[in-house]
């Protein structure tokens, strides 16, 4: 059974940092580019970044564009959101999910909160 | 991001048919098409149509999507009440180099 969970989500002041993981099972992810998506509260679907299933080619959205690293491990079959100089924008439910082929947006997991705040 | 524009609400009749829309430009819907999910309250979105408006495995024939130049079309028929939910639509934008989503639509099912 195909599965993707987030976690590494909590509660973050403004300028601090945060290390998303997502680990998938059920499927090998060696095989699959990576999306990382957010929705703040009440809003909709806002993309955040990509990953091919090699990890050699990555693309971000502007607003977060030299703030978050997305990576990822095949070995551990482990995706990653390296979040930097966050700011009440970046508050949200953030979920990762795959890609396969010309099948975007696959799998999701359940998503995991962010909150920045003082 | 420049987003895809969705209307924030649509709402039919039990057993009706709904379309939705989805409007972009050449870099994205016009490009490569759009894919489709739908989002229940409280749950992570769940992929509808994909590029082609090809319909993953286990996903009702109800719903078909569509596209036409920049816009591209998510019709649900026979209108159930489990279908009221968010829908939103997404394309790979070449211009960007990114992917960009719609609003959302949220269809009321009465």
């Amino acid at each position: 059974q195909v599965q993707l969970v987030e976690s590494g989500g909590g509660v973050v002041q403004p300028g601090g940092s945060l290390r998303l993981s997502c680990a998938a099972s059920g499927f090998s992810m060696s095989v699959y580019g990576m999306h990382w998506v957010r929705q703040a509260p009440g809003k909709g679907l806002d993309w955040v970044a990509f990953i091919r299933s090699d990890g050699n080619y990555n693309s971000y959205a502007d607003s977060v564009k030299g703030r978050f690293t997305v990576s990822r491990d095949n070995s551990r079959n482990t995706l990653f959101l390296q979040m930097t100089s966050l700011s009440g924008e970046d508050t949200a439910v953030y979920y990762c999910a795959s890609e396969y082929g010309s099948k975007e947006f696959d799998y999701w997991g359940q998503g995991t909160q962010v909150t920045v705040s003082s | 991001q420049a987003g895809l524009t969705q209307p924030p609400s649509v709402s039919r009749d039990l057993r009706q048919t709904a379309t939705l829309t989805c409007t972009g430009n050449s870099n994205n819907v016009g490009y490569q098409g759009a894919v489709w999910l739908q989002q229940h309250q409280g749950h992570p979105p769940k992929l509808l149509s994909y590029r082609n408006n090809n319909r993953p495995s286990g996903i009702s024939e109800r719903f078909s999507a569509f596209r036409s130049g920049n816009t591209a079309s998510l019709t649900i028929t026979g209108l159930q009440s489990e279908d009221e939910a968010d829908y939103y639509c997404s394309a790979w934008d070449s211009s960007l180099r990114g992917w960009v989503f719609g609003g959302g639509t949220r269809l009321t099912v009465l």
